[in-house]
Formats: C-alpha cells, structure tokens, sequence
C-alpha cells in the first residue's frame, strides 16, 4: 500500500537531547512537509522540500532540523534549541497524503 | 471507526457562486474539528477551527464553518468564491484527549472559473 509512514509513534526524549522523527513515503512525490500541532492551535508548517536535496523553513524552524537525502525520506530533527518540543508532528506529501503523526514528549 | 468523510471529491464553481463542503466524522468523543486549505504546490494553511463555544466559526478569506453536533457535521461555507480559492481543502478532527491523532478527510478539490 502507497503511503506515508511515521515513526516512531510516541517517543520521550530528556531535555538537552536531540532526537529524530522518520518520515517515509513511498508515493513518488517531489514534495514533503512537517507541521507540528500544539493544544488549541491547528497545524503549523516547520520544514518543507519540494524536491531532493532541497528543503525551506517554514513558520516555526527554529529548534529543527531537516534533511532530504532521498526523494522516499524526510527525517526531522528536534535539537537540543527547540525551547518547547513537546508537541504532535504530523508529516505530509503533497496533496492527500499525511502520516499517522509522532507524539513528542520531553521528560 | 473513527473517520471524517468529505462527500465531494470535486466541485467546480463560477467565480461569485456560494459553496458549502460537506464534512461528517465519527468519533466516539469529544473532537477539536478543522479546515485546512493546500494551494497548488503549497502547504496546508488552516482556515478555521472550532474547539467549543459559539458552533458557527468564521475564519481567514471569508470562510466559515458551523458545527453541528446532533449530525457530527463541520460543514464549510462561503457567500462568494473567487478564482483564488481553487485549491484542495481538507476537513479535520483531533481528539481533546487521550490519544493525540489527527484523522483528516479525502479532501476536495475546488475549481473555480473565472
């Protein structure tokens, strides 16, 4: 089945630590996005590529990373900067196409 | 089965012709309920929200969206569309607790001719 995999689903991290989130597609599209919802708000747009080896901040990049290496994979990284990582992390390939989400917490 | 459907798949309109797209969920639990919009090439944009309080929600560009919660219905509305608001638009539910997931609809996908 096409689609998008996120992974893991929930992950904790300890303050001062970097951690990665997989993000995985497998639909041939050019374009991939991270949005991270907090409680109240709706999506808002991290990182996005519209194509390999090329990535643009979004609204909130502060605090991450990102990396499009292969067309398949858009891995994110929350660094050690990000004030307040604690969130869900949806990722996205171009129209219709989202991932199941990892929920992010800091301990 | 928690889903949220989107009835129409494709809708073309007139430029100043009125719109309504429907969306319905289930869920068995309190939902925090959205509409997204994706311009060709570009990301989701969030247009409106609905968390509590008054069900008829206005949002960015003219939309609004009343909640009806005896049908499970987030329906989106505008009086007046323009050539601009062509675009996929996508109705969203996120439970208030327990398990954070986000559960969006197929999408629809908004022609309008000038």
């Amino acid at each position: 089945d096409g689609g998008i995999t996120q992974s893991p689903k929930y992950l904790f991290r300890k303050e001062g630590q970097n951690v990665t989130l997989s993000c995985e597609q497998n639909l041939n599209h050019d374009a991939m996005y991270w949005y991270r919802q907090d409680p109240g708000q709706g999506l808002r747009l991290i990182y996005y590529s519209q194509i390999v080896n090329d990535f643009q901040k979004g609204d909130i990049a502060e605090g991450y990373s990102v990396s499009r290496e292969k067309k398949e994979s858009f891995p994110l990284t929350v660094t050690s900067a990000q004030k307040n990582p604690t969130a869900f992390y949806l990722c996205a390939s171009r129209s219709k196409a989202f991932g199941s989400g990892t929920r992010l917490t800091v301990v | 089965a928690q889903s949220v459907s989107q009835h129409n798949h494709h809708v073309i309109l007139s430029e100043a012709a009125s719109l309504e797209l429907g969306c319905n969920y289930s869920y068995g639990g309190t939902v925090n309920l959205f509409w997204y919009v994706q311009y060709p090439g570009q990301h989701l944009q969030l247009l409106l929200k609905y968390f509590s309080g008054d069900p008829l929600v206005k949002g960015i560009k003219g939309f609004e969206a009343e909640f009806i919660k005896s049908k499970f219905s987030f329906n989106l509305r505008k009086p007046s569309v323009q050539w601009s608001d062509t675009a996929e638009y996508f109705c969203a539910v996120s439970p208030i607790s327990g398990t954070y997931k986000y559960i969006f609809g197929t999408g629809t996908r908004l022609k309008v001719l000038a």
